[in-house]
């Protein structure tokens, strides 16, 4: 079964306009941490916005907002004010309780910011 | 910002050769991390390594596969014997923590290319 599901392959978005990439993920820990990465066409991974699963806030990190609906198992990733840079691949990703080690990746989300 | 770093950004190699990547983590991290991705696929965790051991490792990390820290600064990958389906992106990760809050900051990558 996949940990993580991101039934977005493709989204397209206007420029400055915001929008939601939709993640869910399975575990039947308590304790685990969700996290977005953002992989340009150059290839690098890069930290966006991580979300425990005992805050009881939506995290926020500058123009990144997760909205985290825990009783669904759902950490969508908002980016509000798209801009052009925005175009990229974008992974959900959990760390489970059980296993501090390893990060376990959505299939990701090609994301294409419109002028 | 303290980085992880990579080198080489991109290795041609001949099936059958050994290979080696070679990885930087951020300096104050203690725990460090192989991921690769197939091109179109998603990141697959290979193995975490701490306190100058394995801690946990996946099934894609057989035999063939070895990692080190020869010294205080480089975490190495090594492939004794490669094969076509080890053409992929190699990411290097590291935490400063073992914690599921802390988010594993992620290198450029090799891209390996198995001829």
């Amino acid at each position: 079964a996949q940990k993580i599901t991101q039934t977005q392959p493709g989204m397209f978005v206007q420029e400055k306009e915001a929008v939601t990439l939709d993640c869910t993920y399975d575990t039947s820990d308590q304790s685990y941490g969700l996290f977005w990465y953002k992989q340009p066409s150059s290839g690098e991974m890069i930290f966006l916005i991580y979300q425990g699963s005992y805050d009881e806030q939506n995290a926020t990190e500058g123009r990144y907002s997760l909205n985290f609906q825990k009783a669904r198992k759902s950490a969508n990733l908002v980016i509000s004010a798209s801009q052009l840079g925005d175009s990229a691949m974008y992974f959900c990703a959990m760390r489970e309780g059980a296993s501090y080690d390893k990060v376990i990746f959505g299939p990701g989300t090609s994301l294409s910011v419109i002028p | 910002e303290p980085e992880v770093t990579q080198t080489p950004s991109h290795q041609v190699t001949q099936m059958g050769q050994e290979v080696i990547l070679r990885c930087v983590p951020i300096s104050n991290h203690l725990y460090f991390y192989w991921y690769r991705q197939i091109l179109g696929q998603k990141v697959e965790f290979l193995v975490s390594f701490y306190n100058n051991e394995i801690s946990e490792k996946s099934e894609i990390f057989d035999d063939q596969f070895s990692v080190e820290r020869p010294d205080g600064s480089n975490f190495t990958l090594k492939i004794r014997s490669t094969k076509l389906e080890d053409s992929a992106m190699y990411f290097c990760a590291s935490s400063a923590k073992h914690l599921s809050n802390q988010p594993q900051h992620f290198g450029d990558g090799t891209r390996l290319s198995i001829l």
